[in-house]
């Protein structure tokens, strides 16, 4: 099974700021099974980042995703108070399919 | 509009059944592959069974394996997950989800429904 580690756990931050999220995989995972979802309390998670850098239909270009092998990265370039939020990474070439623990963007 | 309805959530106590379903609309069902995910309370994601388009691959969390059964309808376009021997940690929000591209069974879930509750408690 790979195991995702996110970090940081929690990133406090403020409106206009740039956020940088972090997904490490135990081990390799081709760039092409790596996902980033979004969750907000009392919602289902919405898909942002496909293929580890390809972004979902509708999401702002604000959104990017980065990285390759064991290293992925989320990076908000200009945070909008609707970002924050809780932010998952999932790999899905091998099976099981599995999530990283999460990460809080809170401001 | 591309909708996702799980239902028959409930309370159930230890050791004792029940049958998760979902009810998909707004695009081609039998294209899709479809997948449950769970989270518990305050917790995070965790992926329990994906099934492709045509029922030909299944596949199983370790938690799942041997007491949950995933299948579909397609002519119903409907999803469903039938769990037994259920236990104090099945307890979560189950969403279904489909994958983003057609035919393919594992990939990333592009739409996602509101999730049913399962609590299994004496």
């Amino acid at each position: 099974e790979i195991v995702l580690t996110q970090s940081p756990g929690t990133l406090s931050l403020s409106p206009g700021e740039r956020a940088t999220l972090s997904c490490r995989a135990s081990q390799s995972v081709s760039s092409i099974y790596l996902a980033w979802y979004q969750q907000k309390p009392g919602q289902p998670p919405r898909l942002l980042i496909y293929g580890a850098s390809s972004r979902a239909t509708g999401i702002p270009d604000r959104f990017s995703g980065s990285g390759s092998g064991t290293d992925f990265t989320l990076t908000i370039s200009r945070l909008e108070p609707e970002d924050f939020a809780v932010y998952y990474c999932q790999q899905y070439g091998s099976s099981p399919l599995t999530f990283g623990g999460g990460t809080n963007v809170a401001i | 509009e591309v909708q996702l309805v799980e239902s028959g959530g409930d309370l159930v106590q230890p050791g004792r059944s029940l049958r998760l379903s979902c009810a998909a609309s707004g695009f081609i069902f039998n294209d899709y592959a479809m997948h449950w995910v769970r989270q518990a309370p305050g917790k995070g994601l965790e992926w329990v069974s994906g099934i492709s388009w045509n029922s030909g691959d299944i596949g199983y969390a370790d938690s799942a394996r041997g007491r949950f059964t995933i299948s579909r309808d397609n002519a119903k376009n409907s999803l469903f997950l039938q769990m037994n021997s259920l236990r104090a940690e099945d307890t979560a929000l189950y969403y279904c989800a489909k994958v983003r591209p057609m035919i393919v069974m594992n990939d990333a879930f592009d739409i996602w429904g509101q999730g049913t509750m399962v609590t299994v408690s004496s």
